[in-house]
């Protein structure tokens, strides 16, 4: 079980440019989730999935985009990067009540730089 | 929106002492989650509570959960420096799974 993945581990981007953070399970979670971690303030949802095609907005949606095609992928697209979007981020899976347990695995982490 | 709130964001202690971290949150919670992360690293999951007034220890570490289940606490007995880092609490409302995480409390241990 390699649990959750996340690629890439360090990344910079330039003000405008997009890309996509990669996040896989193999758990066979039904619950992803997308957190941003910035000093002093957490982890803030960005995104979550309760299931294959179904998503929904978190706390800090905004520039954002998410898809969940498999049970096992769920992405993170940059649309067009800006410097606040420097942050930590960190995916996390686990299962769906009833279900149990709740605990949420989370990823190694990807290290964004926007310049 | 849901809103969970933890305090304080940063104690020290020396090593020995006792250390305590507190959440609320704006809504009744399903169950609220405990997370550990060391620096440079990932959240841990350490618990989860789920019943009014609930009360679980992990050796030196005691989790409470308000009878509203709208807040908890969490108590660590004579710290050590392995206990270094930060404590997020995390509640959830509802069934959708959707956990929303305190700011969180970084503590740091002196020997």
């Amino acid at each position: 079980n390699a649990g959750v993945t996340q690629t890439p581990k360090f990344q910079v981007l330039k003000t405008g440019q997009s890309m996509t953070l990669q996040c896989a399970q193999d758990m066979n979670h039904e619950y992803m989730s997308w957190y941003r971690q910035d000093p002093g303030m957490g982890l803030r949802l960005i995104h979550y999935s309760v299931g294959a095609g179904i998503t929904d907005q978190g706390e800090v949606p905004n520039g954002y985009n998410v898809s969940r095609s498999t049970t096992e992928d769920f992405p993170l697209r940059l649309l067009s990067a800006a410097p606040s979007q420097t942050s930590v981020y960190f995916c996390a899976s686990s299962y769906l009540p009833p279900e149990q347990p709740l605990e949420q695995y989370f990823g190694p982490g990807t290290r964004l730089t926007v310049t | 929106g849901q809103q969970v709130m933890q305090i304080p964001q940063y104690q020290h202690v020396q090593e020995g002492e006792d250390f305590t971290t507190y959440c609320n949150s704006s809504t009744t919670l399903s169950n609220i989650q405990w997370y550990k992360q060391r620096p440079g690293g990932h959240p841990v999951f350490l618990i989860q509570l789920v019943k009014s007034g609930e009360v679980k220890k992990q050796k030196r570490l005691t989790f409470q959960f308000g009878e509203a289940k709208k807040n908890s606490s969490l108590h660590i007995t004579a710290t050590q420096t392995t206990d270094v880092g930060t404590y997020f609490c995390a509640g959830c409302s509802g069934n959708t799974g959707k956990l929303i995480f305190g700011q969180g409390t970084t503590l740091q241990v002196k020997p």
